[in-house]
């Protein structure tokens, strides 16, 4: 099956900072989904981007489906980012089957 | 408009009990699909529901099965629990399936936190 890998595992920032969040994935996919789960376990919609580069509030990513990876961007970080980041795929022959990265923990400390 | 609702919340159940769960989509949405979230396994597809036919299923034993109803509602059952099936169930619904259009961008549910003892 496709294998979906995120970077880095953890990560800890002050408050304020930027960040990047990566996820590689190994075959061509039709839809790619990055999620933030809250504290209490829902997963929230972040983006829906199986190519290109959109942008809300603080938040951006960028899919390059030719290269197989992803990027989400968070500037400015507040304490409420907080919480695992995952990026999720679905292979052209999956139906809607996501797959899922193993997810970022993302710690902002004020 | 409602997002998707997943019933009960929480559940504890013994060993060799069974479990029914239940997941309302998003109004107009016809694509159910099941997740289970673990610690150790993270997040793995369970099966797939569109317009009452299960179209994906992932590598998981009889045990767990589903269905979905005309209304798009799914329930999704696991007979025999044992101690391994404690875990977040997900649930999330899309307009369609499959395709090239946003139109199978998936929302997801609160989930149902099972825990077997």
């Amino acid at each position: 099956g496709i294998q979906v890998e995120q970077s880095p595992p953890d990560l800890i920032l002050q408050e304020g900072a930027n960040s990047t969040l990566r996820c590689n994935f190994s075959d061509s996919v039709n839809n790619l989904q990055w999620f933030h789960q809250n504290p209490w376990g829902q997963l929230i919609n972040l983006f829906y981007i199986p190519s290109g580069t959109k942008q809300n509030g603080r938040l951006s990513a960028t899919t390059v489906a030719t290269e197989r990876y992803s990027l989400l961007y968070i500037s400015s970080s507040q304490t409420t980012d907080s919480g695992v980041y995952f990026c999720a795929v679905v292979r052209e022959t999956s139906g809607s089957r996501l797959t899922f990265g193993e997810g970022t923990q993302l710690t902002v400390n004020p | 408009k409602a997002g998707v609702t997943q019933t009960p919340r929480y559940l504890i159940k013994t060993r060799g009990q069974q479990v029914t769960l239940s997941c309302s989509p998003i109004s107009g949405h016809r694509s159910v699909s099941w997740y289970q979230q673990t610690p150790g396994q993270g997040l793995q597809f369970l099966f797939e529901y569109f317009s009452e036919t299960q179209r994906n299923k992932g590598n998981f034993p009889g045990r767990f099965s589903g269905r979905q109803f005309s209304n798009s509602r799914s329930e999704m059952n696991v007979s025999t629990l044992e101690l391994g099936d404690s875990a977040l169930y997900l649930c999330a619904s899309s307009l369609t399936t499959g395709g090239l259009t946003r139109d199978y961008e998936q929302y997801f549910g609160p989930g149902t936190r099972l825990t077997v003892t």
